[in-house]
């Protein structure tokens, strides 16, 4: 079965760069959530879309944008890129939201290397 | 504030039932219990989820209390493979899955 793709799967950029991160979630899914794991640290939620809206937000830095385009595939866009940015950034996808009885997926992440 | 707590980590030999506790006493009525689980910096994986009733599927079992303040979540036969960090987590007001601590499985030999 088809399953979320996140590209690329590792990155390196210099501090104050800037890296786009893109997710294609699974077919027929209309919601994507996206989720920053520092070193030894638990998933943070950044942002979630939904039918190509913005539905929530969390700790998403100023710094960071993200949209959700027509085919509902999802680009997290990240400027003046700082060390502690570096991190494992997840996309998920489901059918709705969550709160309606539906199963996120995730991908496997991108690994954002900033040096 | 945690939304969840759920002990910090258990062992379980191999071949044996690993059962998982999580408290998650401010549960409102129409939030779902997730569990997930993450596996050495993969992808979270999903294993199952609740409203009420207790689930099974070919992964696990969720048991919820019937006051839904705490749930079990049960892995028959522990297997090398499923040694992880499984989360616990509840469907809030937002739209997202908020991750706590969770508890770090190792299934022993």
């Amino acid at each position: 079965a088809a399953g979320v793709i996140q590209s690329p799967r590792h990155l390196i950029k210099e501090k104050r760069e800037t890296a786009t991160l893109k997710c294609y979630p699974i077919p027929r899914h209309d919601t994507v959530y996206w989720y920053q794991q520092g070193p030894g640290q638990d998933p943070q939620f950044l942002i979630s879309f939904y039918e190509k809206m913005q539905s929530d937000k969390g700790s998403i830095p100023d710094r960071f944008s993200a949209q959700q385009f027509s085919d509902y595939h999802s680009e997290l866009n990240m400027s003046s890129l700082e060390l502690g940015d570096s991190a494992l950034y997840f996309c998920a996808s489901s059918l709705g939201d969550v709160r309606a009885n539906t199963e996120a997926f995730f991908g496997q992440g991108t690994r954002l290397t900033v040096v | 504030d945690a939304k969840t707590t759920q002990p910090p980590s258990m062992d379980c030999a191999e071949g044996r039932a690993a059962n998982l506790p999580c408290n998650h006493s401010t549960i409102s009525g129409n939030e779902y219990v997730y569990w997930y689980r993450q596996i050495h910096s993969q992808g979270p994986q999903y294993i199952i989820h609740g409203l009420k009733n207790n689930e099974t599927n070919e992964m696990a079992s969720l048991i919820i209390t019937e006051d839904r303040k705490s749930s079990t979540l049960i892995l028959p036969h522990a297997t090398l493979r499923d040694t992880a960090v499984y989360y616990c987590i509840i469907s809030f007001w937002a739209n997202n899955l908020f991750f706590g601590t969770g508890t770090r499985l190792t299934v022993i030999p």
